[in-house]
C-alpha cells in the first residue's frame, strides 16, 4: 500500500523559505519511471503543479515558479523535499505530494498541509 | 489561466448523464499525451479517477468513463448520484511549455 505524508511548517513569514518534506512508503524512488510530484491548491482555487522528481533524479519545475523551487530526494530515507524561496501571501495554499506512476498519473496523494504566509 | 480549459460548473439530476470537457491544443491533448482525471471532495485530497484517457482507477464505478478527440478530452458520468457531487480536474503534459504536468482549472459538479 502506497502512502505519502508531508511535514513542515504551517505558518511562514513573507520572504522566508518554505521547506516541506514528503515521507513515503510502499514504493521505491529507484524504480524505473516513477516519480514524486508537488501540487498546491490555494483556498477555493484550482490545483497547480509545482515540481516533479523522477527515479533517475531528473527534476522538472513549473516555469512560473522555477526560480523559487528546489526539489531533492533521499532514497535511503524514502523522502522528497521541496523548498520554495521568497514566500509571499499569495503562496498560501494546501500543499500536496503525490506518487506519479510510469503512466504519468498521480496515483496516490498525501492528505495535504495548509501553509499560510503571513507576518 | 490553465492551458487546459474546463467549464467552471456543470449540473445534473440524479440518474442523468453529464459530461465534463477538457479543452487543450496541439501541444498537449492534441499531441497525443495521456489525459488523467481526478475527483476531489471538499477538504480532501484529489483522487485518481481515470488514467490514460479511458481507464478507470481501482475501485471506480463503471458509471465513470473517459474519452478524447483531437484536442479535447471528456469525462462522462452516467446514472448520476448525489455522492458524485465534487470537483473534477483533468491533467496532461505539454510540449510547448516543456512540462510533464498541467492541470485544468477544475469543474464543480452539482447534483440537483
Amino acid at each position: 500500500q502506497i502512502t505519502l505524508k508531508e511535514s513542515g511548517p504551517t505558518l511562514v513569514k513573507p520572504t522566508e523559505t518554505l521547506t516541506l518534506t514528503c515521507t513515503f512508503s510502499g514504493f521505491s524512488l529507484v524504480t524505473n519511471a516513477v516519480g514524486v510530484g508537488w501540487i498546491r491548491q490555494p483556498p477555493g482555487k484550482a490545483l497547480e503543479w509545482l515540481a516533479l522528481i523522477y527515479w533517475d533524479d531528473d527534476k522538472r519545475y513549473s516555469p512560473s515558479l522555477q526560480s523559487r523551487l528546489t526539489v531533492t530526494k533521499d532514497t535511503s530515507k524514502n523522502q522528497v523535499v521541496l523548498s520554495m524561496a521568497n514566500m509571499r501571501p499569495v503562496d498560501t495554499a494546501k500543499y500536496y505530494c503525490a506518487y506519479r506512476d510510469n503512466g504519468g498519473s498521480f496515483l496516490v496523494w498525501s492528505q495535504g498541509t495548509l501553509v499560510t504566509v503571513s507576518s | 489561466q490553465s492551458v487546459l480549459t474546463q467549464p467552471p460548473s456543470v449540473s445534473g439530476a440524479p440518474g442523468q448523464r453529464v459530461t465534463i470537457s477538457c479543452t487543450g491544443n496541439s501541444s498537449n491533448i492534441g499531441a497525443g499525451y495521456d489525459v488523467h482525471w481526478y475527483q476531489q471532495f471538499p477538504g480532501s485530497a484529489p483522487k485518481l479517477l481515470i488514467y490514460s484517457t479511458n481507464n478507470r482507477a481501482s475501485g471506480v464505478p463503471d458509471r465513470f468513463s473517459g474519452s478524447r478527440s483531437a484536442t479535447s478530452a471528456s469525462l462522462a458520468i452516467t446514472g448520476l448520484q448525489a455522492e458524485d457531487e465534487a470537483d473534477y480536474y483533468c491533467q496532461c503534459s505539454d510540449s510547448r511549455l516543456s512540462v510533464p504536468v498541467v492541470f485544468g482549472g477544475g469543474t464543480k459538479l452539482t447534483v440537483l
